[in-house]
């Protein structure tokens, strides 16, 4: 199975920042990756795809990157609406597997 | 709009079974792969298993953990997935959602999904 590990689990930021997930992948996965942010008691919503490519109707200001094992979600102006938890995922081989997830805290 | 709804969750014994739905309007539902996903209290995200589409033979896949257990299976006159879980465990407790897949695609839509409780 392909191990997709998330750091950091937790992140304090402020409003205005900018903010760095990083997914690293156990092998390589091309650029099969996905973000998606999750709000409590919703369901997920996909953010990114393929690495890097923006899903319609997401802000410019969410921003991914890599290619092979390493990836980055990048937020450049962090806003209110995006204190929320951000799961990758790989769907390059089955089983398709998760990240285990940043929070996004409210410094 | 695109809408998936999950139902038939609820609270079941250790070793029941529970068969869950999943209604689907917005999109051409018999061209697409569909999945299920699951969310432990508290917990990450983790992928149950996809059911392809008729070009595909509806063919399935599991996640290990569920793999015997569970079977994925689809209506497409009804516009409707479906999740048969047998011999259920205490931690298979979770939410679980439907979403839509796709060769080589991420889970574009999601449902809101249905809370299953295994316990006695």
């Amino acid at each position: 199975d392909i191990q997709m590990t998330q750091s950091p689990s937790t992140l304090s930021a402020s409003v205005g920042d900018r903010v760095t997930i990083t997914c690293r992948a156990s092998q390589s996965i091309s650029s099969w990756l996905a973000w998606y942010q999750q709000k409590p008691g919703k369901a997920p919503k996909l953010l990114i795809y393929k690495a890097s490519s923006l899903e319609s109707g997401v802000p410019s200001r969410f921003s991914g990157s890599g290619s092979g094992t390493e990836f980055t979600l990048t937020i450049s102006s962090l806003q209110p609406d995006d204190f929320a938890t951000y799961y990758c995922q790989q769907y390059n081989d089955y089983p398709l597997t998760f990240g285990g997830g940043t929070k996004v805290e409210i410094k | 709009e695109v809408q998936l709804v999950e139902s038939g969750g609820g609270l079941v014994q250790p070793g029941g079974s529970l068969r869950l739905s999943c209604a689907v309007s917005g999109f051409t539902f018999s061209d697409h792969y569909m999945d299920w996903v699951r969310q432990a209290p508290g917990k990450g995200l983790e992928w149950v298993g996809r059911t392809r589409n008729k070009a595909k033979s509806y063919t399935t896949e599991y996640a290990a953990s569920v793999k015997g257990r569970f079977t994925i299976s689809r209506d497409d006159s009804k516009n409707s997935l479906y999740l048969q879980m047998n011999s259920l465990k205490t931690e298979d407790t979770a939410v679980y959602y439907c979403a839509r897949g796709g060769i080589y695609a991420p889970f574009d839509y999601w449902g809101q999904g249905t809370l299953v409780t295994v316990s006695s």
